[in-house]
């Protein structure tokens, strides 16, 4: 099955600062790249995706990049601020009968103002 | 509101309980997965659930099945409790084109 791997586990920045996540994926047929922002006791919540037919997408201070030849995607997020602390999940769609979502381990990100 | 209710929202059982938890999916919505997410852990597909079957499965024992309604609402039960079973359970809907693919709040168990 798929497995998602993600780098580092820890990461903190000072506020205004960008952080960047890296996770790598093992199934090349894995065709959508969530990122997902879980807070303290809280469910988590989509903040950006990515499909295999794109090469980079945007939102405002987000950004996800998706490289299917290294079967690698990050997660940029420019001009960090406090409430951008959290812990971040990469996941990976496994594709046609593998309908599942395969989450990295997470990465606490926190941003010191 | 993120549209999929979960319930209960915190839940403590014995060991060697049954517990059922419960999900409905967002409006529109069509299949139910459901996840498992230990402390500090990601979460950890269980199964997932379309036209009221189960259509896969992750690397959970027969303690673990479910159910989906024709209302799409679907249930999860956990038959013989262990102390390891404590987690946060995540119910995530979703149409077949995986859009909007959305996590409920979760149901935190306590197996004590």
């Amino acid at each position: 099955g798929e497995n998602v791997e993600q780098h580092p586990s820890t990461l903190s920045v000072q506020e205004g600062d960008s952080a960047v996540i890296k996770c790598t994926y093992s199934d090349s047929a894995s065709n959508y790249f969530p990122w997902y922002k879980q807070e303290l006791g809280k469910r988590p919540q989509l903040i950006i995706d990515i499909r295999s037919n794109v090469g980079e997408k945007k939102d405002q201070r987000i950004a996800v990049t998706l490289n299917k030849t290294a079967k690698h995607f990050s997660l940029h997020i420019t001009e960090t601020q406090p409430e951008d602390s959290a812990v971040y999940f990469c996941a990976a769609f496994g594709g046609y009968g593998n309908n599942r979502l395969a989450f990295g381990k997470g990465n606490q990100v926190v941003v010191i103002p | 509101d993120a549209g999929v209710t979960q319930s209960p929202t915190h839940l403590i059982k014995t060991r060697g309980q049954q517990v059922t938890l419960r999900c409905s999916p967002k409006s529109g919505h069509d299949t139910v997965s459901w996840y498992q997410q230990a402390l500090g852990q990601g979460p950890q597909f269980i199964f997932q659930y379309y036209e009221e079957e189960e259509r896969q499965r992750g690397n959970f024992p027969d303690r673990f099945s479910g159910h989906q309604f024709p209302n799409y609402s679907s249930e999860l039960n956990v038959n013989a409790l262990l102390l390891g079973d404590s987690a946060l359970y995540l119910c995530a809907s979703s149409s077949q084109s995986l859009n909007g693919y959305t996590f409920g709040s979760g149901t935190r168990l306590t197996v004590v």
